[in-house]
């Protein structure tokens, strides 16, 4: 079992849907959270971090189920530039530098 | 550039040949990572620097790979008698502290292409 995992998609939506992704994640143990977007052969940027209390920034929501050993993105009004591959990303904390990445999941958003 | 700066930006070389790949971190940025993407696959974790030491080094894939870090700055990955499997976009990030509670900041990757 991978230590992140993510529905690789393709998710197809209209302009104006709500999409929502979801990452689980294995250790328990786990600190922190992100999810980044990549776009086709380009490098993999910072979408945002995720709070354990849920946190908003415009379209985008992000929420920690520690208890279930999930994160997920939810993607309101969704435009054609949302159009990315979404990589959840989960760190063990201070001790440990390696980030996990997921293989991201794959969304078109179409006219 | 206040980005993350990996040079080159292409790279095409014969089998067996040895390459250097550099990367300039943002400035003050104490982590360091490199990884490596195959077109339509997931980021694979090769090494972390915090500071000029290499806590992780788990992702190296054989010994024909090596990377150091000078003056808690730049860093140079190294693979030896390249083969066609190495083939790939490798890409480096920085963080302003190890230890993943900060996010990494990527830079444009260095495509390489073994003939």
């Amino acid at each position: 079992r991978k230590e992140v995992e993510q529905d690789p998609g393709p998710f197809n939506v209209p302009e104006g849907a709500t999409v929502a992704f979801n990452c689980t994640y294995s250790n328990s143990a786990s600190q922190s959270f992100f999810w980044y977007r990549q776009d086709c052969r380009k490098e993999p940027k910072l979408l945002m971090s995720v709070y354990s209390s849920g946190n908003e920034d415009g379209r985008f929501t992000a929420q920690l189920n520690r208890a279930s050993q999930y994160i997920s993105l939810l993607i309101r009004d969704s435009k054609l530039s949302d159009s990315a591959t979404y990589l959840c990303v989960v760190n063990m904390g201070s001790n440990a530098g390696k980030s996990t990445f997921g293989d991201g999941t794959t969304l078109t958003v179409k006219p | 550039g206040a980005g993350v700066s990996q040079s080159p930006s292409n790279k095409v070389t014969e089998k067996g040949k040895d390459v250097e790949l550099r990367c300039d971190p943002i400035s003050g940025h104490t982590a360091l990572y490199w990884y490596r993407q195959s077109l339509g696959q997931g980021l694979e974790f090769l090494i972390y620097f915090q500071g000029n030491s290499a806590p992780d080094k788990s992702g190296l894939p054989s010994d024909r790979f090596s990377a150091e870090r000078t003056g808690g700055s730049v860093s140079t990955l190294t693979i030896q008698r390249t083969q066609q499997e190495d083939s790939a976009v490798y890409l480096c990030a920085s963080s302003l502290v190890g230890g993943g509670q900060q996010p990494q900041h990527f830079g444009d990757g260095t495509r390489l292409s073994i003939l």
